[in-house]
């Protein structure tokens, strides 16, 4: 069965600190993919990155780097220089591939985790 | 109008009363999900239609009724609930299923009297 484990509950930082979110997973299928979203207190889960299991090549997209290491299924997530407007929580998500007739292929979310970055 | 928007954005209603969720997404996506997000609990998928057919239902109690007329709109009737249903119901939806990523809305918080 999928599972995606978001070890820090809440983490809260200084303006301009690095930080880095945790995300472990597990799975029995060979392909599968890995997200990141974050949910401002408006409500809204807002897509940061996917990641399929084949591409273990580090991403960064300005501030943000993404970190996979199949090795130890981890899929972390760091954010440098934080920012006010970073403040949000953060949830890891795994989605096994598509599967023929029979299947379904589910969006697991890990908990969650809240970021509080103070000024 | 872009992404996918969800009305109302907050409901309040009474556990005898009939209301209808509703979900529209401007993005061409063929599969359409609805989700609740509880205070205490990681994000529940509850159902998904692609191309329009249910194709996934989570054991969900049938006081919770979807409906997707069409690839575009998707609506989750609701009847007879309880206050523990009440939760922050989210709508998303994706290119395809199989592992696209899932674009959602603003979500309806919903509070069951």
């Amino acid at each position: 069965a999928q599972k995606v484990t978001q070890a820090q509950t809440e983490i809260s930082v200084v303006e301009k600190e690095d930080v880095t979110l945790d995300c472990v997973y597990e799975t029995r299928d060979t392909t599968y993919y890995l997200f990141w979203y974050k949910q401002p207190p408006s409500g809204e889960l807002v897509f940061l990155i996917r990641r399929n299991s084949f591409d273990e090549q580090n991403e960064i997209s300005g501030r943000y780097s993404w970190n996979f290491q199949k090795s130890t299924s981890s899929f972390n997530f760091t954010i440098t220089a934080s920012q006010v407007v970073d403040s949000a929580v953060y949830f890891c998500a795994l989605s096994e591939a598509y599967l023929t007739q029979g299947g379904s292929e589910k969006l697991v979310f890990g908990k969650g985790m809240k970021l509080t970055v103070n000024p | 109008e872009t992404g996918v928007t969800q009305t109302p954005r907050h409901l309040v209603m009474g556990m005898t009363n009939k209301k209808s969720l509703k979900c529209e997404q401007h993005l061409g996506h063929n599969a359409m999900y609805w989700y609740k997000q509880s205070a205490k609990k990681p994000l529940e998928l509850m159902f998904v239609y692609s191309l329009e057919e249910r194709v996934e239902n989570n054991s969900v109690p049938s006081r919770f009724s979807p409906e997707c007329p069409n690839s575009s709109h998707l609506f989750l009737h609701l009847h007879t609930l309880q206050p523990e249903d009440s939760a922050l119901y989210l709508c998303a939806s994706s290119r395809d299923r199989g592992g696209n990523e899932q674009f959602f809305g603003p979500g309806t918080r919903l509070t069951v009297l």
